[in-house]
């Protein structure tokens, strides 16, 4: 079956760091990928996402690009912020037929970032 | 804002009990996936629904159950409650349609303490 493995956390970083959080993937088939967020007290909300191989999401200075070869979705920041503060989900789906995309999670990695 | 509605935002109750669930997706999407979310077990897949039908199960217990009702909202019915069921239940919706790339949009979360 389908299975997302991160790296645990917690992470604990100063501000202006640079983050990575890796993420890798065992999948049948060409999933889609992505990175959600949670932040404390909410649910979780979409990050950033790529489709195919080789495809880069980014988003609020975040980036991630679909590793095929190496079945790998890594996020990365150039420079942390306080508010950046989360826990960091990677996902994948497979769907068929537009009506069933079930997104399969990691662990959550949690982010502090320190002022 | 997801979107997505889900309600009760809080609930305690007994062991024994029985609780319902309310989720109404984003205006648009015929999918809604339940998801629970607790310390140790990270984020599971429950059940999914399009469109009022049942079309994916995960780890769902048979003293939980779920139905997607004509006008697209959803319930989960929780029974027989247990300690061990005390977490935080997601609701989520996609577009669900031979479109999208499986991007689904989350609520808030009920958080159910069981005592």
């Amino acid at each position: 079956g389908n299975s997302v493995t991160q790296m645990e956390g917690p992470v604990t970083l100063s501000e202006e760091a640079f983050l990575t959080i890796n993420c890798t993937y065992t999948a049948t088939g060409y999933p889609s990928l992505f990175w959600y967020v949670q932040y404390p007290g909410e649910g979780l909300q979409l990050l950033l996402k790529a489709t195919k191989a080789d495809d880069k999401g980014s988003n609020k200075g975040f980036e991630a690009t679909y590793r095929k070869e190496t079945t790998s979705f890594h996020l990365e920041k150039g420079s942390v912020q306080v508010s950046d503060s989360a826990v960091y989900f990677c996902a994948l789906s497979e769907g068929s037929g537009g009506s069933n995309y079930k997104l399969t999670f990691g662990k959550g990695t949690l982010l502090t970032v320190n002022p | 804002d997801s979107g997505v509605t889900q309600t009760p935002k809080h609930l305690i109750t007994a062991t024994g009990q029985r609780v319902t669930l309310r989720c109404s997706p984003r205006s648009g999407d015929l999918s809604v996936y339940w998801y629970q979310q607790s310390l140790d077990q990270g984020l599971q897949f429950l059940i999914q629904y399009y469109n009022g039908e049942e079309r994916a199960k995960g780890n769902i217990l048979e003293r939980f159950s779920a139905q997607q009702f004509p006008d697209l909202h959803s319930e989960l019915n929780l029974s027989s409650l247990e300690l061990g069921d005390s977490a935080l239940y997601f609701c989520a919706s996609s577009v669900g349609l031979a479109r999208g790339t499986g991007e689904l949009f989350f609520g808030e979360g009920s958080r159910l303490t069981v005592l």
